[in-house]
């Protein structure tokens, strides 16, 4: 599974877009990158996840580079309830091991 | 459709005990994981199995066992319990099949274990 690098925190105005960046500069090319987030003291939830090009869904956009050893998570337009830890994770097609990271705490203040 | 769950959700244990904690995944869903979350380790993968069969296996001592049944409920057990067995235990529902769609996990609301 690709290690990922995360910034550990990040702040967020209400309203604005949240751009949370994942670094996976060893992915290899049959992983997917996956986004999940925690809110305080619930399990973890689903997002998004991309191979190379990017996605979209009604929670957020995925925009994977080029090299693919990076990507960026957004958030269009936070929320206080976006308040959460988003994790990115690298993991192969077959696999459905979860390797989480220390991920990056998301703060939206209003 | 109905979400996973897990029960019970608050468990408190003293050393040496030994406890079952169960999961009961989404409708559909053949693989169910397990997870431990801890402040100092964070969220660590246990095991998973597939179809009665464990699949995959995190790096966790022989205390930690779990099973699956043909409806694919899932037991956890943790045997002889140790204080730095407090934590929150999570599991995950998906189809579990290889397609990255399937891999999609849903996870219950866990269950948090005290061990004094």
């Amino acid at each position: 599974d690709a290690k990922t690098t995360q910034p550990p925190s990040m702040d967020c105005a209400e309203g604005r877009a949240a751009n949370l960046p994942c670094n996976h500069s060893t992915i290899s090319g049959n992983e997917y990158v996956y986004w999940y987030r925690q809110i305080h003291s619930q399990g973890p939830q689903y997002i998004i996840h991309g191979l190379k090009n990017n996605e979209t869904n009604e929670m957020a956009s995925l925009i994977i580079t080029e090299d693919r050893k990076s990507s960026t998570l957004i958030l269009p337009h936070a929320t206080l309830r976006d308040t959460a830890v988003y994790y990115c994770i690298g993991n192969p097609q077959a696999g459905t091991a979860l390797i989480f990271g220390k991920g990056t705490t998301l703060s939206v203040s209003s | 459709k109905a979400g996973v769950t897990q029960t019970p959700r608050y468990l408190i244990k003293t050393r040496g005990q030994q406890v079952t904690l169960s999961c009961s995944p989404i409708s559909g869903h053949r693989s169910v994981s397990w997870y431990q979350q801890t402040p100092g380790q964070g969220l660590q993968f246990l095991f998973e199995y597939f179809s009665e069969t464990q699949r995959n296996k995190g790096n966790f001592p022989g205390r930690f066992s779990g099973r699956q049944f043909s409806n694919s409920r899932s037991e956890m057990n943790v045997s002889t319990l140790e204080l730095g067995d407090s934590a929150l235990y999570l599991c995950a529902s998906s189809f579990g099949s290889g397609r990255p769609r399937f891999n999609e996990q849903f996870f219950g609301p866990g269950t948090r274990l005290t061990v004094l």
